[in-house]
């Protein structure tokens, strides 16, 4: 079954701070790879996309990255802000439709930014 | 820039009342969804629909159903709303490049 594994649930860090959100997929035929970041009540928005092709891609603080062989990504947060503080979502794109749509959602992880 | 439009961001209804949730978007995509949204669930997929007309169930699809008559409408429609379908719900629409979403509508069912 196609699934989208996210880790950790939840993480605390210090404003200021470096950190790591990870995500593993088990998607076939992949088309790519988006994170978006969900601020409390509020819809996802779109902070990168990779294709297979591609193993690293940045949008100012926030670097994402794609191993296709390990079907895994990373988010890396630099210089954390206190407005980083939201759910950010690992959405992988299916070739296909299928029963999911073409979409495969992970749970998120929840990010708390302290001063 | 892709825009999906959710018609409320709030809303409070009655239990057993038809609820009518809009979503509308404006790049010509094929492909839109209707999602909830619960704290440690994740977004849940309850009707998508790949073109005007079309409709396919989801993960969720009991006491819901859906309407496509344009390409750029998809309304979810909650026939008789119950206590159990207060969440946030989501719409988005998409490309083979992913997806864009709405603003969410909070849905409170007293």
């Amino acid at each position: 079954k196609n699934q989208v594994e996210q880790s950790p649930q939840s993480l605390i860090i210090l404003e200021g701070k470096n950190c790591t959100l990870q995500c593993n997929y088990t998607v076939s035929p992949f088309s790519n790879l988006r994170w978006y970041k969900q601020d409390t009540g509020r819809g996802p928005v779109s902070l990168t996309i990779m294709t297979f092709s591609e193993n690293t891609k940045s949008n100012g603080r926030y670097t994402a990255t794609l191993d296709a062989d390990t079907k895994q990504s990373s988010l890396h947060i630099t210089a954390s802000q206190l407005s980083d503080s939201a759910s950010y979502i690992c959405v992988v794109s299916a070739n296909y439709g299928g029963s999911q749509g073409n979409l495969i959602f992970g749970k998120g992880t929840k990010l708390s930014v302290k001063p | 820039d892709v825009k999906v439009t959710q018609s409320s961001r709030y809303l409070v209804k009655r239990t057993g009342e038809k609820v009518f949730l809009e979503c509308v978007q404006d790049m010509d995509h094929e492909n839109m969804f209707w999602y909830r949204q619960d704290p440690g669930l994740g977004l849940r997929l309850i009707y998508f629909s790949y073109d005007v007309k079309m409709k396919e169930k989801g993960d969720i699809p009991e006491g819901y159903s859906v309407s496509r008559e344009k390409k750029e409408r998809f309304s979810l429609i909650l026939e008789s709303a119950s206590t159990n379908q207060t969440s946030m719900y989501l719409c988005a629409s998409s490309t083979r490049w992913g997806a864009f979403f709405g603003q969410g509508t909070r849905l409170t069912v007293v």
